[in-house]
């Protein structure tokens, strides 16, 4: 069965340092990948998105991830992160019918000013 | 705002009673999803529908549960006879008409259930 692990639990950091968050998915064909991000109180929203084409893939908010075929890994960073970044971050990868998210446990990132 | 919405957004109820959930999709797409969310953990899937027609079911839909979209617009979540072990948030996604997994899942902001 197909499955997403996020290394990372809980990740704390300071204004302005740098961000990345492991993601690594099991499923060896063609993949979809995403990563959605949950704000305090708010709702799931999608930070970016990889189909195909260039791996490096930008998102919003200054986000961006690489996807890696090799390792199986679609990691996501950003340079200087703001106390308003302060959120849960969920990897998840199509399943193989297309039909369902699978996510992993998801990162809580904690951002101090 | 036209995004997904679902109602109630808390619901509390005793072990043993029935509860129903409604979503409401965005109004031009045809996929509907069902997630479950429990502490510490990502979402989890249920149910998926296209238009009417409930696709594919997870295995942890139990036969207490039942999820309809008669009309291919909102959806609807039955839990029958609760129990402690289904307390978590329960959330739903749509997607537009597209290639299989080439869209994006907009979510709503879910009902979160506790069963006491």
């Amino acid at each position: 069965a197909q499955s997403v692990s996020q290394h990372n639990h809980h990740v704390i950091l300071s204004e302005a340092a740098s961000l990345e968050l492991g993601c690594n998915y099991s499923y060896g064909g063609t993949v979809n990948l995403f990563w959605y991000v949950q704000y305090p109180g708010q709702h799931l929203q999608l930070l970016l998105k990889y189909f195909s084409g260039d791996p490096l893939v930008k998102g919003i908010k200054g986000f961006e991830a690489e996807f890696i075929k090799s390792k199986f890994s679609f990691n996501l960073r950003k340079p200087s992160v703001q106390w308003s970044d302060t959120a849960e971050y969920f990897c998840a990868v199509i399943n193989q019918a297309g039909t369902a998210l699978i996510f992993g446990k998801g990162t809580t990132l904690s951002v101090s000013s | 705002d036209t995004g997904v919405s679902q109602d109630p957004r808390h619901k509390i109820t005793k072990r043993g009673q029935n509860v129903t959930f409604r979503c409401d999709p965005i109004s031009e797409h045809n996929r509907l999803y069902w997630y479950r969310q429990t502490l510490g953990q990502g979402p989890e899937f249920l149910t998926y529908f296209q238009n009417e027609a409930q696709l594919e079911k997870s295995r942890l839909l139990s036969d207490r549960f039942s999820a309809e979209r008669p009309k291919g617009s909102f959806s609807t979540l039955e839990i029958q006879r609760t129990e402690q072990g289904d307390s978590a948030m329960y959330l739903c996604a749509s997607s537009p008409r597209g290639g299989s997994g080439t869209s994006e899942q907009y979510f709503g902001p879910g009902t979160r259930l506790t069963v006491t």
